[in-house]
């Protein structure tokens, strides 16, 4: 089974901060990883599809990057509306595991 | 509009069954791959079963496989995940959700049914 590890677990960032979150996979899964954003108390949306495609009507300050092993979810300048947990998931094979989160807040 | 209504949740004792029911609108149900996800309190996504559109593959996350069924009625347009076995460790919010069509994950969600599982 692939696991994946994110990093950090939780951060806090001043609105208009660059803002990187990384999700490692224990083996290789080309480019089938996918990010999610769940708001608190809401149902999660899909971001990011294929490592790095914007979901459509996605902001574009939101954007994914990486293959094989290390990923990343990076927003360019943090919103308040940003506030949520995100998750990474690989789609390569079952089972689709997701990272365990991160919860990002406003500093 | 892309609709997902997820229905049958509630408070079920240890060993015992359930069936959540998942209507879809807005799309070509047959087209699509479906999946369950649920989430327990306080705690992360996990995902637990997919089904292909044809209902010709499935798939189980080792925590549910020999106890949980997925399956679909296209003529309905509902996806179901039949639930027997129960424990108190099944116990959370149930989402369906539909695939993309390009990959194996999942573009809407919906709201989510919850299952408690306890004596």
């Amino acid at each position: 089974d692939i696991q994946m590890t994110q990093s950090p677990s939780s951060l806090s960032a001043s609105v208009g901060d660059r803002v990187t979150i990384t999700c490692r996979a224990s083996q290789g899964s080309s480019n089938y990883l996918a990010w999610y954003q769940q708001k608190p108390g809401k149902v999660p949306k899909l971001l990011i599809y294929a490592a790095s495609t914007l979901h459509s009507g996605v902001p574009s300050r939101f954007s994914g990057s990486g293959s094989g092993t290390d990923f990343t979810l990076t927003i360019s300048s943090l919103q308040p509306d940003d506030v949520a947990t995100y998750y990474c998931q690989n789609y390569d094979s079952v089972p689709r595991t997701f990272g365990q989160g991160t919860k990002v807040e406003i500093k | 509009e892309v609709q997902l209504l997820e229905s049958g949740g509630g408070l079920v004792q240890p060993g015992g069954s359930l069936r959540l029911s998942c209507a879809a609108s807005g799309f070509t149900f047959s087209d699509y791959a479906m999946t369950w996800v649920r989430q327990a309190p306080g705690k992360g996504l996990e995902w637990v079963s997919d089904i292909s559109g044809s209902a010709g593959s499935t798939y189980y996350a080792d925590s549910v496989k020999g106890r949980f069924t997925i399956s679909r009625d296209t003529s309905k347009k509902t996806v179901y995940l039949q639930m027997n076995s129960l424990r108190v460790d099944d116990t959370a919010i149930y989402y369906c959700a539909k695939t993309q069509g390009s990959g194996w994950f999942n573009d809407y969600w919906g709201q989510g049914t919850l299952v408690t599982v306890s004596s």
